[in-house]
């Protein structure tokens, strides 16, 4: 099998205050982690590429300052959203793959996050 | 820019019969079109990929048609039954494997 899960499944926070989520592979090695965010009734839109021991790839419009990405281990890789604000309450989902050059990305259950 | 459409009004249909959802694009010249489902709350499920000299793909009641004159991707499922409820999201590879979502089109099977 291929599972990623996310930690925690959600979290209510105040606003101003920093908030981590972490994404795993359970049972294979990731390289390469990806990051989207998807708002109530709306695609998912890609944040950012989590890349193994160096620096995550943040797309056009994504702020690398606020959302900060770590890639320390193969199975695990973090997003801190810092300084909190409530429009950046959505719900953020990690995905993995298998290997480089790999085609199925294998989807986390998401994070709710609710800044008040 | 790149744009990826799904029909954003929901699919109604009764069970039993075939449901068909559309994907189109611009702007992209995909090596791979990818089908996920996805339940509210939930991250999305993988359910078929179809490579640019691939034609059609088929996974049990699916059916996946890719289209890159028209730039279309069609998703068909057949014989379908209330559990097929949910919102079906298309996936187009960018590079570095990135891939870019449509909107996704919620399909409702009623008994």
């Amino acid at each position: 099998g291929a599972v990623v899960s996310q930690h925690p499944s959600w979290v209510i926070c105040k606003s101003g205050t920093s908030v981590k989520i972490e994404c795993r592979s359970l049972d294979f090695q990731a390289t390469t982690m990806f990051w989207y965010r998807q708002f109530p009734k709306q695609s998912l839109m890609l944040m950012a590429t989590s890349n193994e021991g160096s620096k995550a790839t943040y797309e056009q419009g994504v702020e690398k300052d606020k959302f900060l990405i770590n890639h320390a281990s193969l199975t695990l890789s973090t997003l801190t959203v810092t300084s909190a604000h409530p429009e950046d309450s959505s719900f953020y989902i990690c995905s993995a793959g298998k290997g480089a050059g790999t085609d199925t990305q294998y989807f986390g259950p998401g994070t709710r996050l609710t800044v008040l | 820019s790149q744009k990826i459409e799904q029909n954003s009004e929901a699919l109604n249909i009764q069970e039993g019969k075939t449901a068909t959802l559309t994907c189109n694009y611009t702007n992209y010249s995909p090596a791979y079109l990818q089908w996920y489902r996805q339940d509210p709350g939930r991250g999305p499920v993988f359910l078929l990929l179809i490579r640019e000299n691939e034609k059609e793909k088929r996974k049990e009641r699916l059916k996946v048609t890719f289209d890159t004159t028209l730039k279309q991707s069609l998703f068909h499922i057949t014989a379908s039954q209330p559990a097929d409820s949910a919102t079906y999201l298309c996936a187009l590879d960018a590079n570095f494997n990135k891939f870019y979502f449509g909107s996704g089109t919620k399909l409702n099977v009623k008994p």
